[in-house]
């Protein structure tokens, strides 16, 4: 099974400041997909972003990017502008291209200090 | 609203006892999912349903759970003969086969918190 890991159980950022949020994958697939899930307390996820593998160029959101190093197996998550709002935990979670499963990490709580 | 719902969004039970769960998903999606997700986890995928047919079931998916979506809309899990193991946030989740892309994009619902005493 594909493991994702996310190396940083705890950020924290200054209001209006930019912060980036580390995911590395492993998986011998060449066709896959990458997200980044936010998960604010005691409410849903909802997707923040999304990055297919073939595509080289970084997706963008709003204030929301990635860094997508297909090599590397990495796809951190940058937050700008970041806003008391954004305060959440950050889940990175991997598809592969045939698959149905998603493959979680164990999260990032992010603080945002007004 | 128009999102995936699911309820209770509390359950607390008594070992040994048996819990239903319901998930509403989003009216037009053909796949549901069921997720674990224990403090301090990312969600674990339990199991999957593309219309009525459950497709996918993960090892962590013991014999004491089962899922159902009878008709191809709402889906239940169910828990026999809790155990203290068993608590854990429940997600549902939703998806339109090749939609978008084929991103598949799974949209959540609020979660059901089991705590088993």
């Amino acid at each position: 099974a594909q493991t994702v890991t996310q190396s940083q159980p705890e950020m924290s950022v200054q209001e209006a400041e930019t912060v980036t949020l580390s995911c590395t994958y492993d998986t011998s697939e060449s066709d896959y997909y990458l997200f980044w899930y936010k998960q604010p307390p005691s409410r849903q996820m909802i997707l923040v972003i999304r990055q297919e593998a073939y595509k080289q160029q970084n997706a963008t959101e709003n204030r929301f990017s990635v860094n997508f190093q297909k090599a590397a197996k990495s796809f951190s998550l940058k937050i700008s502008d970041s806003q008391l709002g954004d305060a959440a935990m950050y889940f990175c979670a991997y598809r592969s291209g045939g698959g149905n499963q998603f493959y979680f990490g164990t999260g990032t709580s992010l603080t945002v200090i007004p | 609203d128009t999102g995936v719902s699911q309820d209770p969004r509390h359950k607390i039970t008594k070992r040994g006892q048996n819990v239903t769960f319901r998930c509403d998903p989003i009216s037009e999606h053909n796949r549901l999912y069921w997720y674990r997700q224990t403090l301090g986890q990312g969600p674990e995928f339990l199991t999957y349903f593309q219309n009525e047919a459950q497709l996918e079931k993960s090892r962590l998916l013991s014999d004491r759970f089962s899922a159902e979506r009878p008709k191809g809309s709402f889906s239940t899990l169910e828990i026999q003969r809790t155990e203290q193991g068993d608590s854990a946030m429940y997600l549902c989740a939703s998806s339109l086969a090749g939609g978008l892309a084929g991103y598949n994009e799974q949209f959540f619902g609020p979660g059901t918190r089991l705590t088993v005493l």
